[in-house]
């Protein structure tokens, strides 16, 4: 059973592009994840999503950032027209259902915008 | 709002010294309690989980941790460290049997010195 799979492992962006990162959460986990970890702090929740829901999205900033988890395929977490304060390690975690699960956690994809 | 507390933000050992991370939480209601630990370049993984029942909760690699709900604390210790213990620990916790964020702390960076 692999686990939560996280593409691409480095990213590196111009500023002005745009930046996906996908996850693939691990079988039969239908609720996803994603955080940010900026050098010398700690895991930054941004989004909570089921299959074709965003359930929590008060991380997310307000513009250039959004989420998708589709009934088919990995989730997407898309970051317009990045700037230079977006570069971070992007993780992205899983779990089997809402409620009393733990959450499994993906290698992560680090974001560097040049 | 849930917020996790992580007071240490980096701890320096020695090998076979005892070890306790300090966690507190804040939330009104009945919650779940996590601690995980990310070796140097690796993903997160979970060491130990608290649901409900017995407060003091066994992991893996000889981790322990205790729930004390008059305090909202939730400690992380293990009698002996060891060179390889050397990591960051993230204290985590998320409301209980809800579609609920998990809330991570800043962290704790554990050095052993060999």
């Amino acid at each position: 059973n692999a686990g939560v799979m996280q593409n691409p492992r480095h990213l590196v962006r111009r500023r002005g592009q745009e930046a996906r990162l996908r996850c693939s959460p691990m079988k039969g986990h239908s609720h996803v994840y994603w955080y940010r970890q900026l050098p010398e702090e700690g895991l930054k929740f941004m989004v909570y999503l089921q299959k074709e829901n965003i359930i929590d999205e008060s991380g997310m900033p307000k513009e250039r950032f959004s989420a998708e988890f589709p009934k088919e395929g990995p989730s997407i977490l898309r970051i317009q027209q990045v700037v230079r304060g977006d570069s971070a390690a992007y993780f992205c975690a899983s779990s089997i259902e809402m409620g009393d699960t733990e959450a499994f956690f993906g290698q992560g994809t680090r974001l560097t915008v040049v | 709002a849930q917020s996790v507390s992580q007071h240490n933000h980096h701890v320096i050992l020695s090998e076979a010294a005892s070890l306790e991370l300090g966690c507190n939480y804040s939330y009104g209601g009945t919650v779940n309690l996590f601690w995980y630990v990310q070796y140097p370049g690796q993903h997160l993984q979970l060491l130990l989980k608290y649901f409900s029942g017995d407060p003091l909760v066994k992991g893996i690699k000889g981790f322990e941790a205790e729930f004390i709900k008059s305090k909202f604390s939730f400690n992380l210790r293990k009698p002996s460290v060891q060179w390889s213990d050397t990591a960051e620990y993230f204290c985590a916790v998320n409301a209980h049997s809800s579609a609920s964020k998990i809330i991570f702390g800043s962290g704790t960076r554990l050095s052993i010195r060999p």
